[in-house]
């Protein structure tokens, strides 16, 4: 079996500040793991993803994320934010060899106040 | 353009009437699902297809159905829809990486 927890669901950040959405994972495979980014009224967008190769992941928009196995964590990253980032982001893992691959957490909203 | 298509966008029925609603795409990718999404819970499976004539339930199956006659559609089917079933559906398909792609969602209200 495998789960997401999103640690915070709620985060609020000033314009130009550093912006830390956490996640922590757990799955009996080795897991691929994405960042999906849903604004207001919109569909969901991918913003990056691991599949085992390097740890330190860098997606769209300044965002990257690290996958930490020991911490089992892999944490959004993005140095400034900015005002269009605001919107909810979804941590996701899949593990399973082929059938139901997609579990998603619960979703963290970012708010970025000017 | 690869794209995942859903109608219809918006939708009010009342409950017990039946409606469909249905997803296509164009990137011939084998497997293709079905989420809901609703405030505080994130996405969850309804209901996904391996392949044509290969269906299985998700986390959350109750009150739909599904088929999967052809490789680019797979239609989500609510029978007898109820007030719970109030949510924002979005199709995906997904390729060999596990990436997914997302339809751009249907709101549905049943009364």
């Amino acid at each position: 079996a495998q789960s997401v927890t999103q640690l915070d669901s709620h985060v609020s950040v000033s314009e130009g500040t550093p912006v830390l959405l956490r996640c922590n994972y757990s799955s009996s495979y080795s897991p691929s793991l994405f960042w999906y980014v849903q604004h207001p009224n919109k569909g969901l967008q991918l913003l990056l993803k691991y599949t085992s190769a390097a740890t330190l992941v860098k997606g769209i928009n300044g965002f990257e994320a690290e996958f930490k196995k020991s911490e089992t964590s892999f944490h959004l990253t993005k140095p400034s934010a900015h005002m269009s980032d605001a919107a909810e982001y979804f941590c996701v893992v899949s593990g399973d060899t082929g059938r139901r691959a997609l579990t998603f957490g619960s979703g963290t909203r970012l708010q970025v106040q000017p | 353009e690869a794209q995942v298509t859903q109608n219809p966008r918006y939708l009010i029925t009342v409950t017990g009437k039946k409606l469909t609603v249905t997803c296509s795409q164009n990137m011939n990718h084998e497997y293709m699902s079905w989420y809901r999404q609703d405030p505080g819970l994130g996405l969850r499976q309804i209901y996904y297809s391996m392949n044509v004539e290969v269906t299985d339930k998700g986390d959350v199956p109750e009150g739909y159905k599904v088929s999967r006659k052809e490789k680019r559609n797979f239609p989500l089917i609510l029978e007898s829809p109820s007030p719970n079933q109030t949510s924002l559906y979005f199709c995906a398909t997904r390729d060999n990486s596990y990436e997914q792609y997302f339809g751009p969602g249907t709101r549905l209200t049943v009364t």
